[in-house]
């Protein structure tokens, strides 16, 4: 069966460290986002791309980056950790012509950063 | 601007009680409104979106574009239900704005 899935499940960093949190989707879409969830903030959007070398920055991008080399894979880059960057972070997927923008999530990253 | 507004951060009822989780939105254009579900443990997961017109798991949502809402409901709340759910509006380019998210807890 098609899926998205996340590695690591939890993570815990030290500030300045660089950090790759990676997902992986064989739904073999064209578009992959990034979000994080923070209480009182909901989930926020960080970085999306609509397919293979297209990126494209969100809501609350600072301090992230990400590459989209093939369209399985969406890897989140947090260039020096800090701590406000501590949260779970979620990978989704859509169908480019799919019907009604219909995200389908990874299980999440719980990231620490002390 | 768009944005999506979920007033209550949290709501208690009780077992058989009815549900009203409320979501309003800000969008100049046609919206499309979606609420995701997340269960204990679990992923997130699409609930229902207001242009099918479905009831799933006994919620439904009504689009309002005039109070520019889209509440979800249930008549007869089940402890199962307890959950975080979140409202989304669809904007353009595939993408979501979500809402802050209201963890509803279903005592028995």
């Amino acid at each position: 069966d098609a899926e998205i899935t996340q590695s690591p499940r939890h993570k815990i960093t030290e500030t300045g460290r660089q950090v790759t949190l990676a997902c992986h989707q064989t739904w073999n879409h064209n578009n992959m986002f990034w979000y994080r969830q923070d209480l009182g903030h909901g989930l926020r959007l960080i970085h999306y791309s609509y397919g293979v070398h297209d990126t494209n920055k969100g809501e609350v991008s600072d301090g992230y980056s990400v590459s989209r080399s093939n369209t399985e894979d969406l890897p989140l880059t947090l260039e020096s950790a800090a701590s406000s960057q501590t949260s779970v972070y979620f990978c989704a997927s859509s169908d480019q012509d799919g019907s009604y923008n219909e995200q389908f999530f990874g299980p999440g990253t719980r990231l620490t950063v002390l | 601007a768009q944005r999506v507004t979920q007033p209550e951060k949290l709501l208690s009822v009780f077992k058989g009680a009815p549900v009203e989780l409320k979501c309003n939105y800000s969008y100049s254009g046609s919206p499309e409104l979606f609420w995701y579900v997340q269960y204990s443990r679990q992923r997130l997961q699409l609930l229902l979106r207001h242009i099918s017109r479905e009831s799933i798991k006994g919620f439904t949502a009504d689009l309002n574009k005039g109070e520019t809402s889209f509440h979800l409901k249930k008549p007869f709340a089940q402890e199962e239900d307890s959950a975080m759910y979140y409202c989304a509006l669809g904007s353009w380019a595939q993408k979501l704005v979500f809402g802050q998210g209201t963890r509803l807890t279903i005592n028995p």
